[in-house]
């Protein structure tokens, strides 16, 4: 079946390390998004890829890092610059179009100790 | 810049009573406007969307959403609630031009009673 991988699904962290989360995706979609979910915040946008070798930064940007080598991967680095990680993780794509439909990963819940 | 609101982000119905979930948008242009559900531990799926055309949005597990740009507003229906229906709902807005970059709305969290 096709769809988003997310891998780790739960992840502990020590202040001060970079952590990367994995997103894949086989739905042959262009665009790419990593989106943070805070109780009572909804979703923030922190950097989306409309192509490969490509990406821009969303709302909320400072202290993640991500890249786009491959069509299929968007892996997202919360670096220790991150004021306050602790959060749930979100990969999303579409085909790219301005219809906006996105279709979503489980999810990574990210945890700093 | 465009922005989403949600009244109410705890909403607790009987089963088998009506779901209503508001949502109100503030956007310069006509949006593009969706709900998605959310449960537990997961991802967000799509439930309906509303792009152009017929106002009245039908979409899965009985919701529908009805579009009034007069009232900027897209509310979310379900006749009758049912004990899966428990989550959490999410309206979101993106404008025409922003190929897929959503603002979201903080989200309401629904509860079905016996």
């Amino acid at each position: 079946d096709g769809g988003i991988t997310q891998s780790p699904k739960y992840l502990f962290r020590k202040e001060g390390q970079n952590v990367t989360l994995s997103c894949e995706q086989n739905l042959n979609h262009d665009a790419m998004y990593w989106y943070r979910q805070d109780p009572g915040q909804g979703l923030r946008l922190i950097y989306y890829s409309q192509i490969v070798n490509d990406f821009q930064k969303g709302d909320i940007a400072e202290g993640y890092s991500v890249s786009r080598e491959k069509k299929e991967s968007f892996p997202l680095t919360v670096t220790s610059a991150q004021k306050n990680p602790t959060a749930f993780y979100l990969c999303a794509s579409s085909i790219g179009s301005f219809t906006g439909e996105l279709f979503f990963g489980e999810g990574s819940r990210l945890t700093v100790l | 810049a465009q922005s989403v609101t949600q009244l109410g982000s705890h909403v607790s119905v009987s089963e088998g009573a009506l779901v209503l979930l508001r949502c109100n948008y503030s956007s310069s242009v006509p949006p593009y406007l969706f709900w998605y559900v959310q449960y537990p531990n997961q991802g967000l799926q799509l439930l309906l969307k509303y792009t152009t055309g017929a106002t009245l949005v039908k979409g899965i597990n009985g919701f529908e959403a009805e579009f009034k740009k007069s009232e900027t507003s897209f509310h979310l229906t379900k006749p009758s609630a049912h004990m899966s229906d428990a989550a959490e709902y999410f309206c979101a807005v993106s404008e025409t031009d922003s190929w897929g970059k959503l603002q979201f709305g903080a989200g309401t969290q629904v509860v079905v009673t016996p």
